[in-house]
């Protein structure tokens, strides 16, 4: 029972790479998103997905691309990186479409990028 | 706006104590709360998720009670071990459930 996977687990880019965070999941669930936590400012909401096709962002989308082509992958693409996005990424789900109103919510493990 | 808030910021008991961790939100128009263990370097565990119209859940040591009127939920950990040692974050779901507000945690560590 994978749950919710995430890869890589470490990254280090340059300032103006671009990459890919990976995220699937196994559970057929129609909710995706991807947060990042920072110390202070706790887990903010990148973008997120209410199933394939359809996406949207959160607090923070700025520098960040998201597609959803199938139920189970959620990429978030970072477009250049900047030092400021150093940070580490959790993608979460949910089996209800309408996110988190009366499902639990499931996390990977995260991705611990940084740009330098 | 919801806001959530957790006290205290950090713990530290012996081993065997028991304890309570304090979570309150702003907004008493919540549809559940979670409580979540998240260890260094690693991810979110759920540990219990309480819905709206529940008082507490129970999992083993572990017990979630959830006042809405007063916005408070209280995480209590009983026979407290060294492995429990870790943060722990409760979330509430904002106003249109796309995502979950979380407060800054709570820094447990159970010595032995």
């Amino acid at each position: 029972n994978a749950g919710v996977t995430q890869t890589p687990k470490f990254q280090v880019l340059k300032t103006g790479q671009s990459m890919t965070l990976q995220c699937a999941q196994d559970m057929n669930h129609e909710y995706m998103s991807w947060y990042r936590q920072d110390p202070g400012m706790g887990l903010r909401l990148i973008h997120y997905s209410v199933g394939a096709g359809i996406t949207d962002q959160g607090e923070v989308p700025n520098g960040y691309n998201v597609s959803r082509s199938t139920t189970e992958d959620f990429p978030l693409r970072l477009l250049s990186a900047a030092p400021s996005q150093t940070s580490v990424y959790f993608c979460a789900s949910s089996p209800s479409d309408t996110g988190f109103y009366d499902t639990e919510a499931f996390f990977g493990q995260g991705t611990r990028l940084t740009v330098v | 706006k919801q806001e959530v808030t957790q006290i205290p910021a950090a713990l530290s008991v012996p081993e065997g104590e028991n304890l309570v961790l304090n979570c309150s939100f702003t907004d008493s128009a919540i549809y559940n709360l979670q409580w979540f263990r998240q260890d260094p370097g690693k991810g979110l565990t759920s540990l219990l998720l309480i819905q709206s119209s529940q008082r507490e859940q129970t999992s083993g040591r572990l017990n979630a009670s959830l006042d809405k009127s007063s916005g408070r939920s209280t995480l209590y950990i009983a026979a407290s071990q060294p492995g429990d040692s870790a943060t722990y974050l409760c979330a509430v779901p904002s106003l249109y459930g796309n995502k979950l507000v979380f407060g800054a945690g709570t820094i447990l560590r159970v010595k032995s």
